[in-house]
């Protein structure tokens, strides 16, 4: 199993609702991310979970809050979003992080939209 | 520091025809390269990767890329467009040892196949 599974396909949120992203992959990689990708934009870095802890936030707000239950699974929590936060949210996973030669797996992402 | 350079936003080709996309990059490091493929509303995949082997590096879907320190290149090269590679092309530099989660995008270049 080479895929990185994102859930949901698409969402549409208010901006006063609670919801979550789920990302899950069964490569036995140690290392899984965040990205942000708006339209016509490279992905922006947003979190990285290494070993299950999170290594880095690269200062997004709080209303985003990341999540990682076992090295499987990697969860992001969305409350009181913007409609500035609409964009396609990549999950990716790689083999450990720190190695020179580090490859991504992402996976399809989700289409986030604010109303 | 590091940063990537794609000199074009847009690229159209004729199907049959070769694909020559371009980008120049700037690192501190021996840097990891790496070339990936968005189709549209899909995640992002690994075309190849250049990690201090051979200068001249073959990906899937007969793309291939030459490394060229002298010039801080990477340009990604097919000999016959096929429809299917119509899609959204990024260049990404990675750091070394520590750093190395840190991969920096392009802005993308897209490819339009004319058939």
């Amino acid at each position: 199993d080479t895929e990185v599974t994102q859930t949901p396909k698409h969402l549409v949120m208010g901006m006063t609702n609670k919801k979550s992203l789920k990302c899950e992959q069964h490569m036995g990689h140690r290392a899984m991310y965040w990205y942000k990708q708006k339209a016509k934009k490279p992905p922006e870095l947003m979190f990285v979970y290494s070993y299950e802890k999170l290594s880095i936030n690269e200062s997004v707000p709080s209303r985003f809050s990341p999540e990682c239950p076992n090295s499987s699974l990697l969860n992001l929590h969305l409350h009181a979003l913007q409609p500035e936060d609409s964009a396609l949210y990549l999950c990716a996973s790689s083999p450990q992080r720190g190695t020179v030669s580090e490859k991504l797996f992402f996976g399809s992402g989700t289409q986030l939209s604010v109303l | 520091a590091q940063s990537v350079t794609q000199l074009d936003s847009h690229v159209s080709v004729s199907e049959g025809t070769p694909v020559l996309l371009r980008c120049n990059y700037s690192s501190s490091y021996s840097p990891s390269l790496f070339w990936y493929v968005q189709h549209p509303n899909k995640g992002l995949q690994l075309l190849l990767k250049y990690t201090s082997a051979a200068t001249l590096v073959k990906g899937i879907n007969g793309f291939e890329a030459e490394f060229k320190k002298s010039e801080t290149s990477f340009h990604l090269t097919k000999p016959s467009a096929h429809m299917s590679d119509a899609a959204e092309y990024f260049c990404v530099v990675s750091g070394s040892g520590a750093g190395s989660y840190q991969l920096t995008f392009g802005k993308g270049t897209k490819l339009s196949v004319i058939p």
